[in-house]
């Protein structure tokens, strides 16, 4: 079956400009989550949603990042004024977990977003 | 939410038994463990997961003392295809939030 996906695979843009980062989950998935892996380092925590409740945006560096799901299902992450540290690869991930269940995280391919 | 710590690398031959251990000390009540196998240019990879005592699956095992504050994913017979970055997560999928340690990169070498 279909798994997580993302687009695009790779960006490259300019210092000051907005991107839009796409997520497609797994069908039937509740919960989605985006992290941030800069070169060599873990994954960073960015947002969380889970079904139709308040997203956890805990995560977010700054007011320049922003998501949001619609649906239920696809998830858009934008970054706005884009600076050189926010060169990276986004990774979304998707999962079953929800009121009673601790569901394993199925991650995509990632964006590789490089900010010049 | 709980931190975790695993050293930052392990080499090991084809063959040997590795075993990879996370500190969490402040562990909660609800947070389960969960470890995944990243490979360059790819996302994570779910391994295992478990609460307490010890879980075995077919790729791995994970070993988890009664206090709870430390794990031990243990991979049988390595092969030069298990080089990669395992992750330690610990948390309440419930809740979302996942805070992911830093690695622990694996060579296994022939």
């Amino acid at each position: 079956g279909a798994g997580v996906s993302q687009s695009p695979s790779n960006k490259v843009t300019e210092k000051g400009k907005d991107v839009e980062l796409r997520c497609d989950p797994i069908s039937g998935h509740t919960a989605l989550y985006w992290y941030r892996q800069s070169l060599g380092q873990g994954l960073e925590f960015l947002i969380y949603f889970q079904g139709n409740s308040a997203p956890d945006k805990s995560g977010l560096p700054s007011d320049r990042f922003s998501a949001e799901r619609t649906g239920g299902s696809v998830s858009t992450l934008t970054i706005q004024r884009t600076q050189q540290e926010d060169s990276a690869v986004y990774l979304c991930a998707s999962s079953q977990a929800g009121t009673n269940l601790q569901g394993e995280q199925f991650f995509g391919p990632g964006t590789r977003l490089t900010v010049l | 939410l709980a931190k975790t710590t695993q050293p930052i690398s392990m080499d090991s031959y084809e063959g040997q038994e590795v075993n990879i251990t996370c500190s969490h000390n402040n562990i909660a009540t609800n947070d389960y463990i969960t470890w995944y196998q990243q490979f360059p240019s790819q996302g994570p990879r779910f391994i295992i997961q478990g609460y307490k005592t010890k879980v075995t699956n077919e790729v791995a095992s994970l070993f988890i003392p009664a206090d709870r504050k430390s794990s031990t994913l243990s991979l049988p017979r390595v092969s030069l295809s298990d080089t990669a970055v395992y992750y330690c997560l610990v948390g309440d999928a419930r809740k979302g939030k996942s805070t992911f340690g830093d690695g622990t990169t694996l060579t296994v070498k022939p």
